[in-house]
């Protein structure tokens, strides 16, 4: 049973359009939901929430946190081509014993020009 | 260096060879994992280390993987007699986190490496 799901699985869009990804997460003892950006191999850190309803921004990227559903959004406004890759999100889990963090399959994310 | 460096980068393994990944972390990070990705998947756990310390090895998913940090440093992750499920990537993250909580210190990952067992 997944534990994070991520959605869509994947997204093919133009550059300029605006996409929203989804995270959901079901976990025992909820300490924080990272996003990473994965081109090629190695995952990069884009946003770590802990707090519901507190909008973090970077750029074009922004995404926000809700405890109450369960869920989180990663959004990119104004796409480029720059910007396809698969975008990891990963809950921390204080409980259990697989390791801090539980990844869900990711979005793959293509921006064509 | 400026990031987590794994070698090598692709590993082409006969059935039932054994194979040794290297991870270097970022200098003075203290917190290392291993994770696993198959195609298609989310990266998942297999170990946590501690300095020199293996504190969780329960992602390993059979006997025939062991992984060490004898320093502190430098970790191996070693797959004996290696079956052609084990081919995935294999990646290496460190922070600069105390314990193992990513809180306020995410995962720095490196480009891992891509094992193919033929």
């Amino acid at each position: 049973e997944d534990k994070v799901v991520q959605s869509p699985l994947s997204l093919v869009v133009h550059e300029g359009d605006t996409v929203t990804l989804n995270c959901s997460y079901e976990v025992t003892n909820f300490r924080s939901l990272l996003w990473y950006k994965q081109e090629k191999k190695a995952p990069t850190f884009l946003f770590m929430l802990t707090s519901s309803g507190i909008e973090k921004k970077s750029g074009r990227l922004s995404s926000i946190l809700d405890k109450k559903e369960l869920s989180s959004i990663l959004n990119i406004t104004a796409t480029q081509t720059g910007d396809s890759a698969i975008y990891l999100c990963a809950v921390e889990d204080l409980e259990g014993s697989q390791g801090n963090l539980i990844f869900g399959k990711g979005t793959k994310l293509s921006v064509k020009p | 260096g400026a990031g987590v460096s794994q070698s090598p980068r692709y590993k082409v393994a006969k059935r039932g060879q054994d194979v040794a990944l290297r991870c270097d972390p970022i200098s003075g990070h203290v917190s290392l994992f291993w994770y696993q990705q198959a195609l298609g998947q989310g990266p998942e756990f297999l170990t946590y280390f501690q300095n020199e310390a293996q504190l969780d090895k329960s992602g390993l998913p059979s006997d025939r993987f062991f992984a060490e940090r004898p320093e502190g440093s430098v970790s191996t992750l070693k797959i004996q007699r290696t079956q052609q499920e084990d081919s995935a990537v294999y990646l290496c993250a460190s922070s600069l986190a105390q314990s193992r909580s990513s809180y306020n210190s995410p995962l720095h990952f490196g480009n891992g490496t891509r094992l193919t067992v033929t």
